[in-house]
């Protein structure tokens, strides 16, 4: 089963916008991540943040976590056209096991 | 370091036939996953390998898939016999523990048709 659901769905902004994915889950997590699809392709972990780890950057990628409302945030700022992709959280439950729970993705499009 | 390796990239087959697929994960991570990612949704984990044992298949559907890690490096992923709801990418991938804090990484997929 998908633990988590994206918001939106899908996305369309242009190059040098932000652009801003959120992420709600439903049980209590050992840390949450964020990967990118290309079509066609396999998935590209991007960034991972710990259950009591609130903000997180990498780059261009900024992630919130807020636990109480279950739910994370994913800003890409300046965005390129190269970052046209479908966008996942995944969540790691409270289990010890590495088992990773994605979300249903956003797709993002970044026109030139 | 050379990516999670998968074979065959494409696979049409017919109802209630046979198909299997390969994967070769990077050297030296010990944990294996195979997901089934239907299309316009996340992945979904099949079965997951520590080694050449197996750590979670609960969403295995065990009456017609099956896998394997002889040798706790290569894996195979089968499907005996294919159902219409089977068509979808089957993801591969590895990390190097089974720890929660360690990224995985996946392989391109093997897309699966079924007639």
């Amino acid at each position: 089963s998908q633990q988590g659901e994206e918001d939106p769905q899908a996305l369309s902004i242009q190059e040098g916008e932000n652009a801003t994915m959120n992420c709600s889950y439903k049980t209590s997590i050992n840390n949450l991540q964020w990967y990118r699809q290309n079509s066609g392709r396999g998935l590209v972990h991007l960034i991972l943040i710990r259950s009591n780890e609130r903000e997180k950057h990498s780059g261009r990628l900024r992630v919130t976590l807020d636990t109480s409302k279950k739910s994370s945030s994913l800003l890409i700022t300046a965005s390129r056209a190269a970052d046209t992709a479908s966008y996942f959280c995944a969540t790691v439950p409270n289990t010890g096991f590495q088992k990773l729970v994605f979300g249903t993705g956003t797709r993002l499009l970044v026109s030139p | 370091e050379a990516g999670v390796a998968q074979s065959p990239r494409y696979k049409i087959i017919e109802k209630r036939q046979s198909v299997a697929f390969w994967c070769n994960p990077i050297s030296g991570h010990a944990t294996l996953y195979w997901y089934q990612q239907i299309l316009g949704q996340g992945p979904k984990l099949l079965i997951q390998f520590q080694n050449n044992g197996v750590v979670d298949d609960s969403q295995l559907p065990k009456d017609r898939f099956s896998a394997e890690r002889l040798k706790g490096v290569d894996s195979t992923l089968k499907i005996q016999p294919a159902k219409l709801e089977d068509s979808a990418v089957y993801l591969c991938a590895s990390s190097s523990s089974v720890l929660s804090n360690q990224p995985q990484h996946f392989g391109d997929g093997t897309r699966l048709s079924i007639l």
